[in-house]
């Protein structure tokens, strides 16, 4: 199992960014996908998930701001971020499973700076 | 939302010690299903985190036999027997019962 982010980067308040992350090694359209953060020295906050029928669920902190999606043919995980704020400034790691989480990947940096 | 109490926030031990790490929810974690979604998961220094037991106490793929989880309803226990140095980091405790999942602050095990 691998999953590997990218999209990260420097962004200004109130820009939008895309971010994917690139799943292999398993049957990716078998299973639900999660977007979780991790600000600069701090805990693990989640953003979203995204079930293998792409049903989706979102904390109330980025509903309405970001969205979650999945290209089953790609193997490939997506979350749009849009109207950023500087406390979106994180690592954001995708992550396997709905209730179990048993895989993540490296994490993408995402900093919201004017 | 669930919040989740992990104590403490850190442990320094000795190589061979062992340890045990708090979580308390401030809701039952026994999801409809009868199922309790509690996992531990544990972040080496610069490293994404992995998980080491889900629902309460089944223990990873590949996860060593040192780590045990216990616990039930609002109060759970990851124990680690004979620490090792790759056992350093950060643990986290996470319910995975209630959106939106939430998670402990993190207990950061170093050594002594």
């Amino acid at each position: 199992v691998q999953l590997v982010e990218s999209g990260g980067g420097l962004v200004q308040p109130g820009k939008s960014l895309k971010l994917s992350c690139s799943a292999s090694g398993f049957t990716f359209s078998s299973y639900g996908m999660h977007w979780i953060r991790q600000a600069p020295g701090k805990g693990l906050e989640w953003d979203a998930y995204i079930s293998s029928s792409s049903g989706t669920v979102y904390a109330d902190a980025v509903k309405g701001r970001f969205t979650i999606s999945r290209d089953n043919a790609k193997n490939t995980l997506y979350l749009q971020l849009n109207s950023l704020k500087s406390e979106d400034t994180a690592i954001y790691y995708c992550a396997r499973g709905k209730t179990g989480v048993d895989y993540w990947g490296q994490g993408v940096m995402v900093t919201v700076s004017s | 939302d669930v919040v989740m109490t992990q104590t403490p926030p850190s442990l320094s031990v000795a190589i061979g010690q062992s340890v045990s790490i708090s979580c308390k929810s401030s809701q039952s974690l026994v999801h409809s299903d009868g199922k309790t979604y509690l996992n531990w998961l544990l972040q080496n220094p610069g490293q994404s985190p992995k998980r080491l037991i889900y629902q309460v106490s089944n223990l990873g793929s590949g996860v060593p036999d040192r780590f045990s989880g216990t616990g039930s309803e609002k109060d759970f226990t990851l124990k680690i027997s004979r620490v090792e140095a790759e056992d350093l980091g950060v643990y986290h405790c996470v319910q995975a019962t209630h959106v939106p999942y939430t998670f402990g602050a993190g207990t950061k095990l170093e050594l002594k």
